[in-house]
């Protein structure tokens, strides 16, 4: 009974370089969340998808930031050019239909040096 | 604008006593509530979860109220254990919404001592 499965757990970039985090949802479940936890806040909302649909990204940053569910494989979330403030942990979730009781997964810190 | 907030950033209460952690919201507009519990290194577990149309809902240690005139609700854990010890999010939705995205509050950490 597999969780949500997120990798890598810590990922390490150097300013300018492309971050990409993936997330592969619980079974039977097709919609994924991405949030994203800065130091000392809570969890912030960035982008619902469905398979190969984005629903919501209304908490994505305008630039740099994409998300994607294809078809096949897991989500991604891909942080092109990453700078300083990037570093936080990110989040996916998933759910079996648009639901509230969203499953999580442990997380990608990303640090960016 | 933080719509959600949790007021205290800690918590310590002795094994065995109530443990009961606060939030508050100020948007009318949501009525689904949920509580998540977070262990350092890991995402966060869905406790318990609220519909406006209720006040209070219970799953064993946990309970939780909703005072909506107030825009107040509050995790209740009886009795407290060590094992509790964690950062607890309370977070909202907005029904009318097309999506399922939840607002955080910035947690609270609980530490149960034994």
């Amino acid at each position: 009974n597999a969780g949500v499965m997120q990798n890598p757990r810590h990922l390490v970039r150097r300013r300018g370089q492309e971050a990409r985090l993936r997330c592969s949802p619980m079974k039977g479940h097709s919609h994924v969340y991405w949030y994203r936890q800065l130091p000392e806040e809570g969890l912030k909302f960035m982008v619902y998808l469905q398979k190969e649909n984005i629903i919501d990204e209304s908490g994505m940053p305008k630039e740099r930031f994409s998300a994607e569910f294809p078809k096949e494989g897991p989500s991604i979330l891909r942080i092109q050019q990453v700078v300083r403030g990037d570093s936080a942990a990110y989040f996916c979730a998933s759910s079996r239909g648009r639901s509230y009781e969203q499953y999580f997964g442990p997380g990608t810190r990303l640090t960016v040096t | 604008d933080q719509q959600v907030k949790q007021n205290s950033p800690s918590l310590s209460v002795q094994e065995g006593r109530i443990s009961i952690l606060n939030c508050d919201y100020t948007n009318s507009m949501f009525d689904y509530f949920l509580w998540y519990k977070k262990y350092p290194a890991e995402g966060p577990t869905f406790l318990i979860s609220i519909s406006s149309i209720k006040d209070k809902n219970e799953d064993g240690r946990f309970t939780v109220f909703l005072n909506k005139s107030a825009k107040h609700l509050s995790l209740h854990i009886v009795p407290s254990q060590p094992g509790d010890s964690a950062v607890y999010f309370c977070a909202a939705s907005e029904g009318s919404s097309n999506t399922g995205k939840l607002i955080f509050g910035q947690g609270t950490t609980l530490q149960v001592k034994p």
